[in-house]
């Protein structure tokens, strides 16, 4: 069975500095896609940036960007330029190819400081 | 377009009630799913749908029944609800052939609390 696994509880960061948040996945699959999704207090869930497994380059979305590193089942999160709204619980996500079923991490907390 | 529309958005029940969490979408999405979030737990799969008339079994399925008649509707039935349920309840929709594959969306959740 998949698993994702986000080892940081908790990160912090200065607005405008950049801060990167951890995962790493275990999977036997080869297509695959993974995800971060934000959660702001208000629950909802907004998909920050999502990746291919079958694309080696890695995606990026304006001010976040990724570091997916497939053979060692890493897919990290960089937020540059960080700013007082990025501030929630930031979840990574294994999706399965054929289901579209999603398998999260625990989370990590993000504040920003002014 | 409405999106993911779940209802109730809050509900209290009393341990051995019943209910229905209601779940529908208008983007013609074939996939549909429920999940759980609990504090410190992320969210967790308890059953999907790749289709109507088609449903299976996630993480954590027990005490929970689903059923999907049409391609809009997705209930979520408690049969006898446990303080053990008490989370925040979440329904999501993906994959049209038109769309990007595993492109979920999710509605606002159903936060519900048991006593």
């Amino acid at each position: 069975a998949q698993t994702v696994t986000q080892s940081q509880p908790e990160m912090s960061v200065q607005e405008a500095e950049t801060v990167t948040l951890s995962c790493t996945y275990d999977t036997s699959e080869s297509d695959y896609y993974l995800f971060w999704y934000k959660q702001p207090p208000s629950r909802q869930m907004i998909l920050v940036i999502r990746q291919e497994a079958y694309k080696q380059q890695n995606a990026t979305e304006n001010r976040f960007s990724v570091n997916f590193q497939k053979a060692a089942k890493s897919f990290s999160l960089k937020i540059s330029d960080s700013q007082l709204g990025d501030a929630a619980m930031y979840f990574c996500a294994y999706g399965e190819y054929n289901t579209d079923k999603l398998i999260f991490g625990t989370g990590t907390r993000l504040q920003v400081f002014p | 377009n409405a999106g993911v529309t779940q209802t109730p958005k809050f509900q209290v029940l009393k341990t051995g009630q019943s209910m229905t969490l209601q779940c529908a979408q208008d983007m013609n999405h074939e996939y549909m799913s429920w999940y759980r979030q609990d504090p410190g737990m992320g969210l967790r799969l308890i059953h999907y749908s790749v289709g109507a008339g088609i449903t299976d079994q996630g993480e954590v399925p027990n005490g929970y029944n689903v059923s999907r008649s049409t391609t809009e509707d997705f209930p979520l039935r408690l049969l006898s609800a446990a303080p053990s349920q008490t989370s925040v309840y979440f329904c999501a929709s993906s994959y049209s052939p038109s769309g990007l594959r595993n492109e979920q969306f999710f509605g606002p959740g159903t936060r519900l609390t048991v006593l």
